[in-house]
């Protein structure tokens, strides 16, 4: 079955900088590669998706980039904010979803 | 509103007493999920349904069943609860036919623990 490694588990920037999150993937005939979003004692919530005809996709602040080739993608946040402040989910597939092990994102003023 | 809705939020039980955790969409999703998040492991899908009396094995199913009788509906079973069960369990709902034919909506999820 797919397997899915999310890196780092925790990241800490200073307010404006950029972070970025990166996680692997093993089934090449996958399609579908999701970002969520989950504050702290809420639901996770979703923030980008990218399928794998594109290689890259913003939207203002976030954007996700696909290496279909090396089976990787990357959420990459610019000019970081308090709120952004989370725990980061990569995801694999479609009804069949496969979740990385997360990334607590810090954001210090 | 749409919404996913989970009850009992918090449920605190004994090991091998029966219990239903209920789910419900009212977004008319043919997808339902369950997951079970737990630290450092992420969100694990249990089980899946892609419409009504169609479900599906996820990733780790053991100890757990699902029904699918009504499209709106998709409770959880757990017939003899161990320790190991105690996780945080997210209920989820999407539909192919909407425009982001593959986004979870996720319910507010229920906080179980098995003494």
């Amino acid at each position: 079955g797919e397997n899915v490694e999310q890196h780092p588990s925790t990241l800490s920037v200073q307010e404006g900088d950029s972070a970025v999150i990166k996680c692997t993937y093993s089934d090449s005939a996958s399609n579908y590669f999701p970002w969520y979003k989950q504050e702290l004692g809420k639901r996770p919530q979703l923030i980008i998706d990218i399928r794998s005809n594109v290689g890259e996709k913003k939207d203002q602040r976030i954007a996700v980039t696909l290496n279909k080739t090396a089976k990787h993608f990357s959420l990459h946040i610019t000019e970081t904010q308090p709120e952004d402040s989370a725990v980061y989910f990569c995801a694999v597939g479609a009804q069949k979803l496969v979740f990385g092990q997360g990334t607590r994102l810090t954001i210090n003023p | 509103e749409a919404q996913v809705t989970q009850n009992p939020r918090y449920l605190i039980t004994v090991t091998g007493k029966k219990l239903t955790v209920t789910c419900s969409q009212n977004m008319n999703h043919e997808y339902m999920s369950w997951y079970r998040q737990d630290p450092g492991l992420g969100l694990r899908q249990i089980y899946y349904s892609m419409n009504v009396e169609v479900t599906d094995k996820g990733d780790v199913p053991e100890g757990y069943k699902v029904s699918r009788k009504e499209k709106r509906n998709f409770p959880l079973i757990l017939e003899s609860p161990s320790p190991n069960q105690t996780s945080l369990y997210f209920c989820a709902s999407s539909s192919p036919a909407s425009g982001r034919a593959y986004e979870q909506y996720f319910g507010p999820g229920t906080r179980l623990t098995v003494t």
